[in-house]
């Protein structure tokens, strides 16, 4: 089992829907929790950052963490089209290794 | 502006070649990293250094070399050894905080590493 899958996508929703992203781990060692969004041809930019379980909310952005289910998702409200990106998930533990998830390709259509 | 300035945005090797990245940052942070980015894969660990003149292999290191001589520049060496360099290269910095939680890291915009 791979430590961090992500739905590669495309995923297409129309503007101003709800969109969930999702990322689902098993290695329970994962403490820390980030979000990051990446534009083509730009670095990933830093979204969301918990290590908590339960919800963390931050504009028309929510991540919520599940760690009894080694879950965790990314809620975007009020879809736009600045908002058509890939999103990668990215889990941390204590002692520093970090893994990245291979991200999700998100198209918000006009 | 406080950030990380990757330099050039593109580059291009010719076979044989040995070519180095630069990467900058002003966010007085003590760790820097340096990942690999391929389509349809996630990002992998080249190197990292959590203090000045010290630095650990990543995850797929061979091909690559570095150097921190000052807390601000973390250069990465593509050199001849590594035979399939095509890969956009990613740094990035974060703050070592061993008090409190671990703290995220923060990237610059890339380089687009090409063959030629």
């Amino acid at each position: 089992q791979k430590e961090v899958e992500q739905d590669p996508g495309p995923l297409s929703v129309p503007e101003g829907a709800i969109v969930s992203l999702n990322c689902t781990y098993s290695n329970s060692a994962f403490q820390y929790f980030m979000w990051y969004r990446q534009y083509s041809r730009k670095g990933p930019e830093l979204l969301m950052y918990t290590y908590s379980s339960g919800n963390k909310e931050d504009g028309r952005f929510t991540a919520q963490v599940d760690k009894s289910s080694k879950y965790i998702s990314l809620f975007i409200r009020d879809s736009q089209p600045s908002d058509s990106a890939t999103y990668l998930c990215a889990l941390q533990t204590r002692d520093d290794k970090i893994i990245f998830g291979k991200g999700t390709r998100l198209h918000i259509l006009p | 502006d406080g950030g990380i300035t990757q330099s050039p945005k593109y580059l291009f090797r010719k076979e044989g070649q040995n070519v180095t990245l630069s990467c900058e940052q002003n966010l007085n942070h003590d760790a820097m990293y340096w990942y690999r980015q391929d389509p349809g894969q996630g990002l992998r660990l080249i190197y990292y250094s959590q203090i000045v003149n010290d630095f650990q292999k990543g995850d797929i290191a061979e091909g690559y070399s570095v150097s921190r001589e000052k807390k601000e520049s973390f250069p990465l060496t593509v050199t001849s050894a590594q035979k399939n360099p095509t890969a956009f290269y990613l740094c990035a910095s974060s703050i070592v905080d061993r008090v409190a939680h671990n703290q995220p890291q923060h990237f610059g915009d890339g380089t687009r590493l090409s063959i030629l």
